[in-house]
């Protein structure tokens, strides 16, 4: 079955840090970019970051450079989200989406996502 | 930054057409692209390139895209229907923007 499942949410008091991982089955994860986008509670989708598919290259939301950090294991199929000094606004579900391969612009496969909370 | 402007809700009675809006400065020169997300689910595509559907899509899902403002129609509107919808594109000043989301409701 084509998925992807994150992992990784929970709480964690501000300043601190977490990481996140997406595992990525039933395709060829390599040949994707991909993604992860946030969801406040209540609130709308919001772009967070994308890696290219050999992970040379990446990209980041204002919000959240020189914080989080975006890497990939083709070898595992597994994208990862490396998030440093965590903030209240930081708190949201945090989805990996894969864009279609040599089709950046959109997302045709979103997994079901995970919950940060950042809380003292 | 580009900003992608959305009604915050719509609602229509079974069986009728909902149209949802998203406008931005001169959105018709891009690419827009439709989620369903359905609460406590993941988006889900419906759209993507303006008009095309991804396979599983029901045709009765199409979308339009120029000047200032692009539409997702939705004919024949079902019960399941009800969901909250967004657009995206991507803006080489802002990378990829979504819209403020619009919450459909089926009468």
């Amino acid at each position: 079955e084509v998925q992807l499942v994150e992992s990784g949410g929970g709480l964690v008091q501000p300043g601190g840090s977490l990481r996140l991982s997406c595992a990525a089955s039933g395709f060829t994860f390599s040949s994707y970019w991909m993604h992860w986008v946030r969801q406040a509670p209540g609130k709308g989708l919001v772009w967070v970051s994308r890696i290219n598919s050999d992970g040379s290259s990446t990209s980041y939301a204002d919000s959240v450079k020189g914080r989080f950090t975006i890497s990939r294991d083709n070898a595992k199929n597994t994208l990862y989200l490396q998030m440093n000094s965590l903030r209240a606004e930081d708190t949201a579900v945090y989805y990996c989406a894969r864009a279609p391969p040599t089709d950046y612009w959109y997302f045709d496969l979103w997994g079901r996502g995970t919950l940060v909370t950042v809380s003292s | 930054s580009y900003v992608l402007t959305q009604p915050p809700s719509v609602s229509v009675a079974p069986g009728k057409t909902a149209r949802i809006t998203c406008g931005g400065n001169n959105i018709g020169s891009k690419s827009v692209h439709w989620y369903q997300q359905k609460p406590g689910q993941a988006p889900v595509l419906v759209i993507y390139y303006d008009s095309d559907r991804p396979s599983g899509i029901p045709e009765r899902f199409s979308g339009s895209n120029s000047g200032n403002t692009a539409t997702l129609t939705i004919s024949r509107v079902e019960a399941g229907d009800e969901a909250d919808y967004y657009c995206q594109v991507w803006d080489s000043s802002s990378d990829h923007v979504f819209g403020t989301g619009t919450k459909v409701t089926v009468l």
